[in-house]
């Protein structure tokens, strides 16, 4: 089935520093993929996302670019802030059937002043 | 515009008790889904609901679990009776498309604690 799988965490960087999350991902076909974000006390919410292949998908300063080749997506930032900690979820959704998202298990992130 | 309203925000209870999660999505999304998120994972999709009808509830444990999406708006999620394992935050959202071409919205899920 499909699957997604995120770098371990918890990951402690700088302020200013760059920021890399791995994330890979198992699908037959061609799924859609995402990163979501959940801040502290807050729901999770969408952050950005890629629906075919070479795609990239940008927001807030993040980039995550869709590598067919290698099954992954990984969210980079080149300086991130105080404001950018919090769990950040990989996602993918296939086009078939129900194209319910499946998530990974998700990545703690703080930054540091 | 009003988000996903979710309620109760806490609930804790011993095992072999019952519990009921209310879901009131946002206003014109057709689409609803419960997500169970235990400690250190990321959220598994229970059940999805196209209107009032369920899309996909193949990973809905139905010995224990229940949902319904009435007139199609809001949903309740109730578990009876819970065991220990079903501890988690239960995580309502909502879309107005597919999830693979569109966005998500989530409430702010509803812990429950299973003593």
């Amino acid at each position: 089935g499909n699957s997604v799988t995120q770098m371990e965490g918890p990951v402690t960087l700088s302020e200013e520093a760059f920021l890399t999350i791995n994330c890979t991902y198992t699908a037959t076909g061609y799924p859609s993929l995402f990163w979501y974000v959940q801040y502290p006390g807050e729901g999770l919410q969408l952050l950005l996302k890629a629906t075919k292949a070479d795609d990239k998908g940008s927001n807030k300063g993040f980039e995550a670019t869709y590598r067919k080749e290698t099954t992954s997506f990984h969210l980079e930032k080149g300086s991130v802030q105080v404001s950018d900690s919090a769990v950040y979820f990989c996602a993918l959704s296939d086009r078939q059937g129900a194209q319910k998202l499946v998530f990974g298990q998700g990545t703690r992130l703080t930054i540091n002043p | 515009e009003a988000g996903v309203a979710q309620s109760p925000r806490y609930k804790i209870i011993e095992k072999r008790q019952s519990v009921a999660f209310w879901c009131n999505p946002i206003s014109g999304h057709a689409t609803l889904y419960w997500y169970q998120q235990i400690l250190g994972q990321g959220p598994k999709l229970l059940i999805q609901f196209q209107n009032n009808g369920v899309v996909d509830d193949s990973q809905l444990p139905k010995d224990r679990f229940s949902a319904e999406r009435l007139k199609g708006v809001d949903s309740t999620l109730k578990i009876q009776p819970a065991k220990l394992e079903d501890s988690a935050v239960y995580l309502c959202a909502s879309s107005l498309v597919a999830a693979n071409t569109g966005e998500l919205f989530f409430g702010e899920g509803s812990r429950l604690t299973v003593l």
